[in-house]
């Protein structure tokens, strides 16, 4: 089975830099994803990492370390609209685990 | 562009009625899944299908059933619903890569 975490809530603000951890222990991994989803909505595609190493996608960047069981999301210059939760979720056998989400809050 | 569509958006349900959600995929997604998603629970997996014809249980499949009998179509029954299958239900698809969603079924059992 999977076991992932994550913190539950973290504010920051406006223009500001958030790191969301996650750590994950899985009996067998095809990559993870880090999902945004506002109140009320769908969960919508942000990043995949399989391999160690950074990924950057304009204002979010992805971190995985396969050894350590360890991901981070990196939110740059918040802003408002960054206001949502954020979802870390492993693949094991293409199906996706997810973690119990962490709200960010952006105040101004 | 269309994407996954749910079916219905909304739903009251009395204990013990049966329901079924409905999910559709535009898109020729071989893998189609069911989550249900609660508060500080996040979403869990209930069943899955990799392909046409084929479907497996996830985490929390007691109670659901579903079928897969063409690739667009991937329908989640309630038989006899108790309330603690109050939720917000998500359908998702992939190719292979990330899963894309549905815009959520919230479902009521009173």
């Amino acid at each position: 089975g999977q076991n992932i975490d994550q913190p539950t809530e973290m504010t920051a603000t406006e223009g500001a830099i958030v790191q969301i951890n996650c750590t994950y222990q899985t009996s067998g991994f095809n990559g993870l994803f880090w999902y945004q989803q506002h109140a009320g909505e769908a969960p919508t595609f942000l990043s995949y990492n399989v391999l160690d190493g950074l990924e950057e996608k304009g204002r979010f960047s992805s971190f995985l370390s396969r050894s350590k069981g360890y991901s981070y999301l990196l939110l740059k210059e918040l802003q408002m609209k960054d206001s949502a939760s954020y979802l870390c979720a492993v693949s094991n056998d293409y199906k996706l685990s997810f973690g119990a989400g962490t709200t960010v809050t952006v105040r101004a | 562009t269309a994407g996954i569509t749910q079916a219905p958006t909304s739903q009251i349900l009395a204990a013990g009625r049966s329901m079924t959600l409905r999910c559709t995929q535009d898109m020729r997604h071989n893998a189609m899944y069911w989550y249900r998603q609660d508060l500080g629970l996040g979403l869990r997996l209930i069943h899955y299908s990799n392909t046409a014809g084929t479907t497996g249980k996830g985490e929390v499949p007691d109670g659901y059933s579903v079928s897969r009998a063409n690739t667009d179509d991937f329908p989640l029954t309630l038989a006899s619903a108790v309330p603690s299958q109050t939720s917000v239900y998500f359908c998702a698809s992939s190719d292979g890569g990330e899963l894309f969603f549905g815009e959520g079924s919230r479902l009521t059992v009173l």
